[in-house]
This record gives C-alpha cells, structure tokens and sequence, in this order.
C-alpha cells in the first residue's frame, strides 16, 4: 500500500493552468477508472473535486478537470483563482483484495 | 443536510486504548460504505478502514489487527476502536462517506488524537 506519486508543488499566475500529476500502479490508478481528487485548505477538511478519473461533482466549477492514462492520473486547474490555492490529493481504490484505497503524497498549488 | 460530526478524540498514552465516534445526519451508515482517513500533523492523507454497506471490513497495514471499525445502525453511528496506540498514529482522524464509485464525497470536520507519554 504505497502512497500514490505527486510533484510536493505547483504554482501559476491567476489566470493561467496547472496540472498536478498522480502516478501509482496497474494495481491502483491503472487497474481502475475509479481516481478522485481531493482540495484542502488549511485546517479544513478534504473536499471532493473530482470522481471516477474525470467527472466533477455538482457545485465544482468547470475549471477543474481530470484525465488518466496507464498508471498517471492527472488534474488540471484552468484560469486559477486565488482561491485555488490549496494541496491537492488524489485517490485510487486498490481492489477488493484488502487493498483498499491509497491517497497520493499532496500537491501545494500556489496562485502566484 | 447530510453532516458527518466526529468526537472521542484526545490526548492518550503509547499502548493506550481510545474510541472515534462519527455521527451521521442526512443519510443512513448501513446503507453506504464508510470510511476512516487520517493525516498526520504536516503530513497528507492516509486511508485507515473501510466498511462496506454489506458489513465486510478492510484496513491499512499500517492498522490491521489494532483498529476495527464497526457501525450502530441504532445511532446511525460509525466508530473507529483503536488498540495499542503509538506515537506514529498521532492525527487527525475524519470519517467520509464513499460514493460515486470509490470517491469519498462527504467528509466530517475530524477529531485529533495525540499519543505521547
């Protein structure tokens, strides 16, 4: 159960577009299309931005997208705001065999 | 409003034995898969357990054969039994509901536990 690869950061002027990669295994994000991502600001809780590799749940502004391919999952940020910056962590579930789900390591995005 | 509201956290001694409580409003627990994530102060997420709506537990390894996670229908409640606590489970522990195909889309406002002599 090895954490999920992501770049510790990322930044971009307001405006412009991020994309924050999450690499793992054909064990996790390349053996299922069920990759989410996560933004949390400081002190607060996870909140969910995106769900099976690319669809974005109700009240998540089109800006934020999501793509996969193999074993890299990735999220993009277009025209960042300044309330974007935040760390960004995927998700993958990691099978039935008591693997359960494995988180990625966290992105900084920081809106220059 | 679906709310997930966690407590029990605290200050506890290595070895030491302590109970997360996560109370849900808006939603029935037994009919969903529940969750357990804890992050480390600094650190990211890291999944705990998980029990499905058809009761089958799992775990990290991190935590396999010190925590159980288990549900009281009654209370619409999740708890987190945690046993032989260590430095190295210091956190805040939140609770999430997970939908939409493995995405854990409600989450509580968490419940720090600090362990330390």
């Amino acid at each position: 159960q090895s954490a999920l690869t992501q770049p510790p950061s990322a930044s971009g002027s307001p405006g412009q577009s991020v994309t924050i990669s999450c690499t793992g295994t054909s064990s996790d994000v390349g053996g299922y299309n069920y990759v989410s991502w996560y933004q949390q600001h400081p002190g607060k809780a996870p909140k969910l931005m995106i769900y099976e590799v690319s669809k974005r749940p109700s009240g998540v502004p089109d800006r934020f997208s999501g793509s996969k391919s193999g074993n890299t999952a990735s999220l993009t940020v277009s025209g960042l705001q300044a309330e974007d910056e935040a760390d960004y962590y995927c998700s993958s579930y990691a099978g039935s065999n008591n693997l359960g789900y494995v988180f990625g390591t966290g992105t900084k995005v920081t809106v220059l | 409003e679906v709310q997930l509201v966690e407590s029990g956290g605290g200050l506890i001694q290595p070895g030491g034995s302590l109970r997360l409580s996560c109370a849900a409003s808006g939603f029935t627990v037994s009919s969903n898969y529940m969750s357990w994530v804890r992050q480390a102060p600094g650190k990211g997420l890291e999944w705990v357990s998980v029990i499905y709506s058809g009761g089958s537990t799992y775990y990290a390894d991190s935590v396999k054969g010190r925590f159980t996670i288990s549900r009281d229908n009654s209370k619409n409640t999740l708890y987190l039994q945690m046993n032989s606590l260590r430095a190295e489970d210091t956190a805040v522990y939140y609770c999430a509901r997970l939908r939409l195909r493995h995405a854990f889309d409600i989450w509580g406002q968490g419940t720090m536990v600090t362990v330390s002599s």
